[in-house]
This record gives structure tokens, C-alpha cells and sequence, in this order.
């Protein structure tokens, strides 16, 4: 069954503007991860938040996490063209990773 | 070091013929996963071997599809005879942990149409 679930679905900004997606899961987890797809692409690793962190940077990337509420934002600062793609959220509770449907990031220049 | 690569990247079958996957993860991982994204649904979990036992294939969706790893490296997916909701894109992904621990890779798919 479905664990994550993303929203907006679909977001479209201008470059140099801030992206916020948001992800609510349901059960309890060890950790959540964020992914990015490029189109006709593999995902690719993003950043890792453990159940015991609340907030964690990499780069432009910020990701929080609340497992009171069982959701997590991931914020892009800065936006480029390139950031255009699919963003997935999953969480790892058992051996395998659960992903939800994606948010679809267009950056227009 | 080279990542993990999917064979063929796209296949084109009619109904009822069959289809075999390939995935070579990154070498020295033990843990391989297969995931199914149908168009507009979720990227949903197939399976997941340790080595070359299955440590978890609760999300193989039924007996047409038969997932192997001989020896621990490469795996294959196979699935027969196909159907139309067969289709999507199949992904293959490693890691040197389990996914509750590390992070994933992850081939580029491969993108299945059954007609």
C-alpha cells in the first residue's frame, strides 16, 4: 500500500524563486529520503533524514521532518532550469523503501 | 565505479509473449530491489533480494512474474506470458545496506509496453 504521499502534485515556478514540496506518510519509519528523476532517468539520492532529525541541509536543499505529524517538506532555494523534474519522497521502515507518487518541479527560465 | 545498469532500456511485447529484465547493481552490494512505476501511479515496491535469497517479495503482483539472482550478482525479472497492465517502467536499485539504513541507486528503468 501507498506510504508517501506528495503534494502539490505539480508545481511550476521561475527560476531564482523557492520550491516547497511536502510529503505525509502513515506509518512510523527509521528514515525518509528524497529523490529526483530527471525524465527518462533512474532516481537519483537527494538527501536522508533520520526518524531523530528535524531539519537537515545539503547544499540548496533544506528537508524537515515531523513525525508528530508524519510529514516532511523539502524546500530548493534558488531554483535553476535544471532543477526541473520529479520529486519523490520514500520511507524506510522495514528493508525496503516505499515511495509515493512524486511532485512534477517545472522551472521556467 | 559504474552504476547500476538495466537491459534492455525499452521493450515492446505483444500480450501473452515473454519478457526477461536484466539488472547489474553496483558491485559489492548485497541488496537488490525491483520497482514498477505504471503511468501517473506511484513507484511501488516488487521485491528485494539479500545476495541471492529474496528477502522480501510481497510486492510481486502474481505468479507471472518470476525474479532471479543466481549467485548474488545480477538479477533478472521476468514476466510471462504478459498482460496489458503489465506495462510501466520497471526500476532496479541497489545498496550496500538495506534501504531502512542507506540510500538507494538506481538504473535508468526499463520502460515496458505490452500491446
Amino acid at each position: 500500500s501507498q506510504q508517501g504521499e506528495e503534494d502539490p502534485q505539480a508545481l511550476s515556478i521561475q527560476e531564482g524563486e523557492n520550491a516547497t514540496m511536502n510529503c505525509s506518510y502513515k506509518t512510523s519509519i527509521n528514515n525518509l529520503q528524497w529523490y529526483r528523476q530527471n525524465s527518462g532517468r533512474g532516481l537519483v539520492h537527494l538527501i536522508l533524514i533520520r526518524s531523530n532529525e528535524r531539519e537537515k541541509h545539503s547544499g540548496r536543499l533544506r528537508v524537515t521532518l515531523d513525525t508528530s505529524k508524519k510529514s516532511s517538506s523539502l524546500l530548493i532555494t534558488a531554483s535553476r532550469a535544471a532543477d526541473t523534474a520529479s520529486y519523490f519522497c520514500a520511507t524506510g521502515a522495514g528493508t525496503a523503501l516505499i515511495f509515493g507518487k512524486g511532485t512534477t518541479l517545472s522551472v521556467s527560465s | 565505479e559504474a552504476g547500476v545498469t538495466q537491459f534492455p532500456s525499452h521493450s515492446v511485447i505483444e500480450k501473452g509473449q515473454t519478457v526477461t529484465l536484466r539488472c547489474d547493481p553496483i558491485s559489492g552490494h548485497d541488496n537488490l530491489y525491483w520497482y514498477r512505476r505504471v503511468m501517473g501511479k506511484e513507484i511501488k515496491f516488487l521485491l528485494h533480494f539479500v545476495k541471492e535469497s529474496k528477502q522480501d517479495e510481497s510486492g510481486m503482483p502474481n505468479n507471472r512474474f518470476l525474479a532471479e539472482r543466481t549467485g548474488g550478482t545480477y538479477s533478472t525479472l521476468k514476466v510471462q506470458p504478459a498482460e496489458l497492465e503489465d506495462s510501466g517502467v520497471y526500476f532496479c536499485a541497489s545498496s550496500s545496506r538495506t534501504a531502512s539504513n542507506s540510500p538507494l541507486h538506481f538504473g535508468n528503468g526499463t520502460r515496458l509496453t505490452v500491446t
